[in-house]
């Protein structure tokens, strides 16, 4: 199963693009790179999802290198409400993840 | 409005008493899961389910119990024998076909031991 190393945490400003990476040196072919938010006593929510190169949707941006080893969610012009833990988590099928303790992320005005 | 509930929100307990935590989804998802969280720690699984009549232990499984007699419903109970029930325990569901890891998530009950 593969670990994964992120940023215990990090700061930022509002209206800043954040860019939060995460190492997962021992990716296996078939993992699938996902990124979930997670507000206090709140349930996780899932950002976006990659295998390789990038991907964006309405929220985020995921890069991918083409080894794999490393993957960077990009969070455009972020807000105050975007103060949450991120985590990245490799692996499929979803009962296999590995959750680790997260980014702290805190935005300040 | 589709989602999860989970009730109660909050739930305190007596040593040696079994509780039992809901978990309702209008999704239409075929699997669903338990999740166990201590503070600034990550999730780690206690129970899954991919389909009704069916599940499997998670990597934290001793102490606790789950049925799924429906779809839409997937309970655990905490028993007297979980050591340190105190946490915050969230259940999420997933479709069957799609996204490999999206999990849609509840709102979360919080559990203490008095």
């Amino acid at each position: 199963l593969a670990k994964t190393t992120q940023p215990i945490s990090m700061d930022s400003y509002e209206g800043q693009e954040v860019n939060i990476t995460c190492s997962h040196n021992n990716i296996a072919t078939n993992d699938y790179i996902t990124w979930y938010q997670q507000f206090p006593s709140q349930g996780p929510r899932f950002i976006i999802q990659g295998y390789k190169t990038k991907v964006t949707n309405e929220v985020a941006s995921l890069f991918i290198p083409a080894d794999r080893k490393s993957s960077t969610l990009s969070l455009p012009r972020v807000s105050l409400s975007d103060t949450a833990v991120y985590y990245c988590l490799v692996g499929v099928p979803s009962y296999q993840l590995i959750w680790g303790a997260g980014t702290k992320l805190i935005i300040k005005p | 409005d589709g989602g999860i509930t989970q009730s109660p929100k909050y739930l305190f307990r007596k040593e040696g008493q079994n509780v039992t935590l809901s978990c309702e989804q209008n999704l239409n998802h075929d699997a669903m899961y338990w999740y166990r969280q201590d503070p600034g720690q990550g999730l780690r699984l206690i129970y899954y389910s991919q389909i009704v009549n069916d599940f499997q232990k998670g990597d934290i499984a001793e102490g606790y119990s789950v049925s799924r007699e429906k779809k839409e419903s997937f309970p655990l109970t905490v028993t007297s024998a979980q050591k340190n029930p105190t946490a915050f325990y969230l259940c999420a569901s997933r479709p069957g076909v799609g996204s490999y890891n999206e999990q849609f998530f509840g709102p979360g009950t919080r559990l203490t031991v008095l």
